[in-house]
């Protein structure tokens, strides 16, 4: 299964108005990462968080990250249209050889 | 800096055909993955080359299915032969860090096996 799980599926909201994803993953992780992609596009990174962090910003972005609770959640603020897309959490298991395991996303559409 | 560049964008084959898709890393980046991504199974890691080394390919479905890195600046990855299943969009992606460090995506390769 998914090491990242993303929720909810869909997410449909007007534009200005905020955005929230979660991700929930089940093994230690080193870091978490979320990803855009645009209709018929490849992914695109938007941030990192390492399992030592608590939140980080990006511009309107702000990322969470709860270890104790295995989850992490993304927040757009003041969302425009042009957000519009899918968002994918990733995350990098602890361990040797490890790698990013992608979630199956997150289809969020703004309305103008 | 040019991206990660795929080729072609666009494959329609007839099942039984051979697919070859082609991949170009970004410069200086010495990992490369190659992932499949269909609406049922999501984003899956196919296999991951370091230094042009084949590390995991776990992640090959199956002997039809080989990958290539025959030099720093290009990759394969061929499908002989094709089956209606193997529709998806295949992307190749490239990483300056090794596959804990952020990854960047070609535009992908759409296939469809009719």
């Amino acid at each position: 299964s998914q090491q990242g799980e993303e929720d909810p599926q869909a997410l449909s909201i007007q534009e200005g108005e905020n955005a929230t994803m979660n991700c929930s993953y089940k093994t230690s992780i080193n870091n978490l990462q979320w990803y855009r992609q645009n209709s018929g596009r490849g992914l695109v990174h938007l941030i990192l968080i390492r399992s030592n962090e608590r939140e980080k910003h990006s511009g309107r972005l702000r990322v969470t990250l709860d270890t104790s609770k295995k989850s992490s959640s993304l927040l757009i603020t003041a969302s425009r249209a042009a957000d519009t897309a899918s968002y994918f959490c990733a995350t990098e298991k602890t361990g040797a050889n490890s790698k990013l395991t992608f979630g199956k996303g997150i289809t969020l559409s703004v309305r103008p | 800096d040019a991206g990660v560049i795929q080729s072609p964008r666009h494959e329609v084959t007839e099942m039984g055909q051979e697919v070859t898709l082609r991949c170009k890393p970004i410069s200086g980046h010495n990992s490369l993955f190659w992932y499949r991504q269909t609406m049922m199974r999501g984003l899956e890691l196919l296999i991951y080359f370091n230094n042009n080394v084949p590390i995991d390919d776990s992640g090959m479905p199956e002997d039809r299915f080989s990958a290539k890195m025959p030099n720093a600046s290009f990759s394969t990855l061929k499908i002989q032969p094709s089956e209606p299943r193997d529709s998806a969009v295949y992307f190749c992606a490239s990483s300056p860090l090794g596959p804990r460090n952020t990854i960047y995506f070609g535009e992908g390769s759409w296939l469809t096996v009719v």
